[in-house]
C-alpha cells in the first residue's frame, strides 16, 4: 500500500525559533498533500492545503507567514513552524490522496488520504 | 456545505462486546464515505470505505454500510478486543474531489 512519511516523529524547541517537518510520499507521487493540527481530544483540523509547483492554499484563522509550506517536488511537503510559541504545540499531521478507480466496475474517482505518523512538537 | 457528525466518545466496552459508532453525514452530491482509525501516538490510516449507497465496507472485522436514505455510515464490529482501542474518523469526499471532510473523532476504550 502506499506509504507517507514524516519527520522528525518529535521534536522540541525554545520559543522563538523555527522548526521544519518533512512529508514524504514513498511510493507515489502527490501534487496535493494536507496539513492537520491535532487538538487534544483528538479533533483534527485542516490547516492547509499544499500543492505541488504553486502556492498552499490556507485554511481561515491559519497564519501563513506563521505555518510556511513548500511544495518541493512531487513526493515532498515541507512545514515550517516560524517564531514558534508555546501555544503552537501540537500534534502536527499530513496527508497525501491517491485516487482508486470504481465502484462496482463503474469508474467513479475516489480518493482516499494516506497519512503520516504525525510529529510531536513541543515548543518550551 | 458538507459535514460529518459522529457520535460523542470515548465509548468504553468489554472485551468482545459488541461496537457500533454512529456516522451521519450532510452533502450537496453523492459522496464516498471512509472511516479512518489512529492508534495511539500514529497518523491515520483507512479503515474501510464505501462509494456508493448500500455497499457496504468491511476490514477486519469491522463494517459499514452507505445508507443513503439516513444518510448515515455506522461502523460496527461484533466482538471487540483490547487492540481496537484507538479514535475513529468518520469522512466523506464528493465526486472526484481529493479533499476530505472529517467528522471529529470518536474515541475507543476496550478493557480486558
Amino acid at each position: 500500500g502506499a506509504v507517507v512519511s514524516q519527520h522528525p516523529s518529535r521534536v522540541i524547541c525554545k520559543s522563538g525559533t523555527s522548526v521544519k517537518i518533512e512529508c514524504r510520499s514513498l511510493d507515489f507521487q502527490a501534487t496535493t498533500m494536507f496539513w492537520y493540527r491535532q487538538f487534544p481530544k483528538q479533533s483534527l483540523m485542516l490547516m492547509a492545503t499544499s500543492n505541488e509547483g504553486s502556492k498552499a492554499t490556507y485554511e481561515q484563522g491559519v497564519e501563513k507567514d506563521k505555518f510556511l509550506i513548500n511544495h518541493a517536488s512531487l513526493t515532498l511537503s515541507t512545514l515550517t513552524v516560524t517564531s514558534a510559541h508555546p501555544e503552537d504545540s501540537s500534534f502536527y499531521i499530513c496527508s497525501a490522496p491517491l485516487r482508486s478507480g470504481t465502484s462496482g466496475g463503474v469508474p467513479k474517482p475516489t480518493y482516499e488520504q494516506y497519512f503520516g505518523p504525525g510529529t510531536r512538537l513541543t515548543v518550551t | 456545505g458538507n459535514s460529518v457528525t459522529q457520535m460523542e466518545g470515548p465509548v468504553t466496552l468489554s472485551e468482545e462486546a459488541f461496537l457500533t459508532i454512529n456516522c451521519t453525514y450532510t452533502a450537496t452530491g453523492y459522496p464516498s464515505l471512509f472511516w479512518y482509525v489512529q492508534y495511539p501516538g500514529e497518523g491515520l490510516q483507512l479503515l474501510l470505505k464505501a462509494t456508493k449507497a448500500d455497499d457496504k465496507g468491511s476490514n477486519k472485522g469491522f463494517e459499514a454500510t452507505y445508507r443513503k436514505e439516513t444518510t448515515s455510515f455506522h461502523l460496527e464490529k461484533g466482538s471487540v478486543q483490547v487492540s481496537d482501542s484507538a479514535v475513529y474518523f468518520c469522512a466523506l469526499t464528493l465526486g472526484g474531489s481529493y479533499i476530505p471532510t472529517f467528522g471529529r473523532g470518536t474515541s475507543l476504550i476496550v478493557h480486558p
